[in-house]
């Protein structure tokens, strides 16, 4: 079991362009999660997923955060017009299932920098 | 809403002392808690979790015990090793199905 991908693991973009992350969930997990790490707010929540379906996004930017899951096997966290504000660790994360308090399996995270 | 508060952003400590970490939380319901552990350059790890009061969670020498009374679940180990350095999160997830609510996080750091 190779646990939670992100890629990349480092980004850098210049203002105002666009970015996409990229989460590959383990594998029979049906809750897949998103959390911003910065050092000022820690782990913020920014949307989740049950078996594809989105379920709360109340943690996005509205206006230029997108996410999306077309498969059980990836999801992608897109982010348009990038501010560096936007600057902070973007972690993914899986459950098994979603119903309970389940364990969350995080990865690595992708380090987006915005210059 | 649900929140998690853990009181100390950083804690420095010598090897073989005792380490705690205060965890309190407010929630509606009766939730289910947990620690993870950080590493430079890697994603927040499950330690153990506790779901009901009196109920101690433990691993790796770390233990914490659900107390509804006090609304606290405190990261205790007896003695620290310099590889325990990290950071430690605390968390709370509902267990009606959604996300779960971060601490602000602890920084351990451990001197040999």
């Amino acid at each position: 079991n190779a646990g939670v991908i992100q890629t990349p693991r480092h980004k850098v973009t210049g203002k105002g362009q666009e970015a996409t992350l990229w989460c590959e969930p383990i594998s029979g997990h049906s809750a897949v999660f998103w959390y911003r790490q910065t050092i000022v707010q820690g782990l913020e929540f920014l949307t989740y997923f049950r078996n594809q379906a989105p379920i709360d996004d109340s943690g996005m930017p509205k206006e230029r955060f997108s996410a999306q899951m077309p498969n059980q096997s990836h999801s992608t966290l897109k982010i348009q017009s990038t501010q560096p504000q936007d600057s902070a660790v973007y972690l993914c994360a899986s459950s098994l299932r979603l119903g309970d308090a389940e364990t969350l399996y995080f990865g690595s995270g992708t380090r987006l920098t915005v210059l | 809403g649900d929140s998690v508060t853990q009181t100390e952003g950083q804690v420095a400590l010598s090897e073989e002392d005792f380490l705690t970490i205060h965890c309190n939380y407010s929630a509606s319901g009766y939730p289910a808690l947990f620690w993870y552990v950080q590493y430079p350059g890697e994603g927040p790890q499950f330690l153990f979790r506790a779901s009901r009061d009196k109920e101690k969670g433990s691993s790796r020498g770390f233990e914490a015990t659900y107390d509804k009374g006090t609304t606290s679940f405190h990261l205790r180990k007896a003695s620290v090793q310099e590889s325990d350095s990290a950071v430690y999160y605390c968390a709370l997830g509902e267990n009606s199905g959604t996300y779960q609510r971060f601490g602000t996080g602890t920084k351990l750091q451990v001197v040999p």
